[in-house]
């Protein structure tokens, strides 16, 4: 089984700087990386996803995320947040057979003026 | 992009209602899931169906029950509503490639 840590429950920042919203997972097989948003009162929304391939995926709104197999992290970063950024973020993963997804507790990313 | 529909978006009902949680997608995925979450939480399966006539229970135990009649459609229902089912309720439906799409929600209230 596989299960995923958001080292962060929350991260307050000012607009227009950097931000990198941590994620570990563990599993003992193979695994796809997903990271999603969710905006208040709405459902979760892919930002991106982590397939094969290349490790820096690149998502929707300049988010991306990069594949550090060794430390079993998909950390995701934006260079220059913006006000609209401010949301619920989810990291989650799922193995590459029944696909079955388990989601981390959430970062709630809070961008200041 | 997958379309997915939750109704209602919002529901407010007394201790001991049945409700029916609706959730609906046009994509003809066969993967469909029923998410519980409270505010600010992480998200909890509470059940899935892998195609028609194929349903499981999730990992949080739950006292509602699903059916999977048709693909496109995947309700979810309460048959006595309890305070401490006051929660958000997301229905999502999987890709072959494993992303999962996800509809807006249910906010259930139980008073």
């Amino acid at each position: 089984a596989q299960s995923v840590t958001q080292l962060d429950s929350q991260v307050p920042v000012f607009e227009e700087a950097p931000v990198e919203l941590r994620c570990n997972y563990s599993s003992s097989v193979s695994v796809y990386l997903f990271w999603y948003v969710q905006y208040p009162n709405q459902g979760l929304q892919l930002l991106l996803k982590y397939l094969s391939g290349s490790t820096l995926v690149k998502g929707i709104n300049g988010f991306e995320a990069e594949f550090n197999k060794s430390q079993t992290s998909f950390h995701l970063r934006k260079p220059s947040v913006h006000i609209s950024d401010t949301a619920e973020y989810f990291c989650a993963v799922s193995d590459m057979g029944a696909g079955d997804m388990r989601f981390g507790a959430g970062t709630r990313l809070t961008v200041k003026p | 992009e997958a379309d997915i529909y939750q109704t209602p978006r919002y529901l407010v009902i007394g201790t001991g209602k049945k409700i029916t949680l609706e959730c609906s997608q046009t994509m003809g995925h066969d993967k469909m899931y029923w998410y519980q979450q409270d505010p600010g939480m992480e998200l909890h399966l509470i059940h899935y169906s892998y195609g028609v006539n194929s349903t499981e229970k999730g990992d949080l135990s739950s006292e509602s029950t699903v059916s999977r009649i048709r693909t496109e459609h995947f309700p979810l229902t309460l048959e006595s509503a309890r305070p401490s089912h006051t929660s958000q309720y997301l229905c999502a439906s999987r890709t072959g490639r494993a992303e999962q799409y996800f509809g807006p929600g249910t906010r259930l209230t139980v008073t």
